[in-house]
């Protein structure tokens, strides 16, 4: 079945660039996706990529996706303490109701 | 933005009884509704998948007759947590795919935290 990977921890000071990296199996995949959690909440979809595409841009945001490697990354620049969550990395297959799997999240904590 | 609310958004029950959630799409129709859980420090894990008007699907290991869903309108779908246990504490989400707009839509509720006592 698929599987999606993520780092479960990242820690950066505030002002620098942050990067979350996550891989994945289902080379049918057809949306990626990522996703906000603060705790207590549910998630906030940040970013998606189409799997045709291999960079988007919005804003603090970049999303690199290196389709052979099944590789997906999340760039958050100019990192703000507010941005201190679990960001979970979900890819959407192309099979039955097209369902998100989800990795087990990167908590990112921002220190001043 | 679409909004997707859930109710209530946390509730104690005791060993048992049955807990009913509420999964509404605010401003949107919804054909699709997925019902996640979610344990402390882990991913979410797919229970079922929800269309209007037909009966769920559920994800393997799920109990059908302990977790049921009726998805009653393209706004609303139920949860219904049947002769709740401790193990079945969790934070519970739902998610709603617009019936209208973008294929990759996909809308989250703010979930539901349940504790079993």
């Amino acid at each position: 079945g698929e599987d999606v990977e993520q780092s479960l921890f990242l820690s950066v000071r505030e002002g620098d660039s942050s990067v979350i990296n996550c891989t994945y199996t289902d080379s049918s995949s057809t949306y990626l996706y990522w996703y906000k959690q603060e705790p207590g909440a549910g998630l906030q979809l940040l970013t998606y990529i189409f799997s045709n595409m291999d960079m988007k841009q919005d804003q603090r945001l970049t999303v690199l996706l290196n389709k052979k490697d099944k590789h997906l990354s999340l760039r958050i620049a100019d990192t703000q303490t507010g941005d201190s969550a679990i960001y979970f990395c979900a890819e959407r297959s192309l099979s039955g109701y097209s369902t998100l799997t989800f990795g087990k999240g990167t908590m990112l904590l921002v220190s001043p | 933005g679409a909004v997707v609310s859930q109710h209530p958004s946390r509730v104690i029950c005791k060993s048992g009884t049955s807990v009913k959630i509420e999964c509404r799409s605010l401003d949107f129709q919804a054909t699709t509704m997925f019902w996640y859980r979610q344990f402390p420090k882990q991913s979410l894990m797919l229970m079922a998948t929800s269309n209007e008007g037909s009966k769920a699907t559920y994800e393997q290991g799920v109990e059908k007759d302990k977790f049921l869903i009726n998805h009653a309108s393209l706004t609303l779908s139920t949860l219904t947590v049947t002769s709740a246990h401790p193990e079945d504490s969790s934070f519970y989400i739902c998610s709603a795919r617009p019936r209208q707009g973008p294929s990759y839509e996909q809308y989250f509720g703010p979930g539901t935290r349940l504790t079993v006592t």
